[in-house]
């Protein structure tokens, strides 16, 4: 059974453009989330999708946005990158809520901003 | 507030030796506790998960344990590997109704040298 894949592995951008992310959850899953990990710094939550709907979000700015697809795949979407959006962004899926269900990790996208 | 904290904040042993993990939490109510495994640059992969009936889980040289009446949980890794060189991040599920979430440490760096 294949796991969850992100695409891509890396992105270099510069401040002030747009970054796309992607995430294909494992067959089955239909709950996506989201994550932020800075260097050193600890898991971040940053969006919930659940059946094509954002259920839950964490503190960031609107400039992280995303959507769910009808096949659960999930796209994470930041505008107006600044220098601290460097980091690397975790995709998980799920049967359900992460609180219920065991959340299975992609590889990551590293996002540098210069 | 719901806080998890995690130590030591990093540990270095030699390979081969047993080690001890602390993961200490105020989520409240409290719903289940995970410890997970990452790999520099990696997703986390769970290790383990146990409800508040559950003191003791083991998954191959890992065993976690948990005081739910302490709040307090440890993970043992024994006869240490190379491999178990990576970032331990406990976990915990909690809150009431629409507003349980998942709590992330800030996770416990190791090092196993040879």
């Amino acid at each position: 059974e294949a796991g969850v894949t992100q695409s891509p592995t890396h992105l270099i951008k510069t401040r002030g453009q747009q970054a796309t992310l992607r995430c294909s959850p494992i067959s089955g899953h239909t709950s996506v989330y989201w994550y932020q990990q800075a260097l050193g710094l600890g898991l971040q939550f940053l969006l919930w999708y659940d059946e094509g709907e954002e259920r839950n979000r964490g503190n960031f700015p609107p400039r992280f946005s995303g959507r769910q697809f009808p096949n659960y795949s999930s796209e994470l979407n930041v505008n107006a990158l600044e220098l601290e959006d460097s980091a690397l962004y975790l995709c998980a899926s799920s049967y359900g809520r992460a609180d219920t269900y065991t959340q299975y990790f992609g590889p990551g996208t590293r996002l540098t901003v210069l | 507030k719901n806080q998890v904290e995690q130590s030591p904040q990093s540990l270095i042993i030699l390979e081969g030796k047993n080690c001890t993990l602390q993961c200490n939490y105020t989520v409240s109510p409290f719903s289940n506790l995970r410890w997970y495994k990452q790999d520099t640059g990696r997703g986390p992969v769970s290790l383990t998960i146990m409800t508040f009936s559950e003191n003791t889980k083991s998954n191959g040289r890992y065993t976690a344990t948990l005081d739910a009446d302490t709040k307090q949980s440890s993970l043992h890794i024994t006869a240490s590997q190379l491999s178990d060189s990576a970032s331990y991040i406990c976990v915990v599920s909690g809150g009431a109704g629409n507003n349980r979430k998942l709590i992330w440490g800030l996770g416990t760096s190791l090092a196993v040298n040879p």
